[in-house]
């Protein structure tokens, strides 16, 4: 069995600082993760994945993400954070096994100026 | 390279009317997935088709189906609309069946 649990629903940081979103996931398999933004009324945009290669793994736009197998995390980073990254963010869990994908229910990032 | 394109970006139905809608993937993909997203449930995986195949499906009723054609161009479809199928229908393309690159998405409004 798969789940995802995205640890915040809503994360508020201030321009220029550091940004932390928190993924906690189980799987039955070696899972393959994932880190997706959505900005209103936009299409989901791939940030970064693991696909068990590196552990630490870097995105676009400044973001990267480490995959910790004995916390089974997947957190969200960015060293400092700008006001276009005011978004919804979405860890997924997915499996090669059973193709199966699930979602986190999300962590809406706001950026204050 | 183009992205995932998807038809129409937005579509008005009504209670009891079907719907379809469709999904080009990247070229070169050959998997397509469906996703459905509302605020109240979030996002949730449909089904997965794979050259032409499907291979995995959510945990959505019978009303939901879809099809994969040669090209890997993808379509669902909707029977029997309700009140509660008003959401965004996202696609995603990718070579492996991984979840992938989405599209824009399909705002369903059912009134």
């Amino acid at each position: 069995a798969q789940s995802v649990t995205q640890l915040d629903s809503h994360v508020s940081v201030s321009e220029g600082t550091p940004v932390l979103l928190r993924c906690n996931y189980s799987s039955s398999y070696s899972p393959s993760l994932f880190w997706y933004v959505q900005h209103p009324n936009k299409g989901l945009q791939l940030l970064l994945k693991y696909t068990s290669a590196a552990t630490l793994v870097k995105g676009i736009n400044g973001f990267e993400a480490e995959f910790k197998k004995s916390e089974t995390s997947f957190h969200l980073t960015k060293p400092s954070a700008h006001m276009s990254d005011a978004a919804e963010y979405f860890c997924v869990v997915s499996n090669t096994g059973g193709f199966k994908t699930i979602f986190g229910a999300g962590t809406r990032l706001f950026v204050k100026a | 390279k183009a992205g995932v394109t998807q038809t129409p970006r937005y579509l008005i139905k009504t209670r009891g009317q079907q719907v379809t809608l469709s999904c080009s993937p990247i070229s070169g993909h050959r998997s397509v997935s469906w996703y459905q997203q509302t605020p109240g449930q979030g996002l949730q995986f449909l089904f997965e088709y794979f050259s032409e195949t499907q291979r995995n499906k959510g945990n959505f009723p019978g009303r939901f189906s879809g099809r994969q054609f040669s090209n890997s161009r993808s379509e669902m479809n909707v029977s029997t609309l309700e009140l509660g199928d008003s959401a965004l229908y996202l696609c995603a393309s990718s070579h492996s069946g991984l979840t992938g690159f989405f599209g824009p998405g399909t705002r369903l409004t059912v009134l």
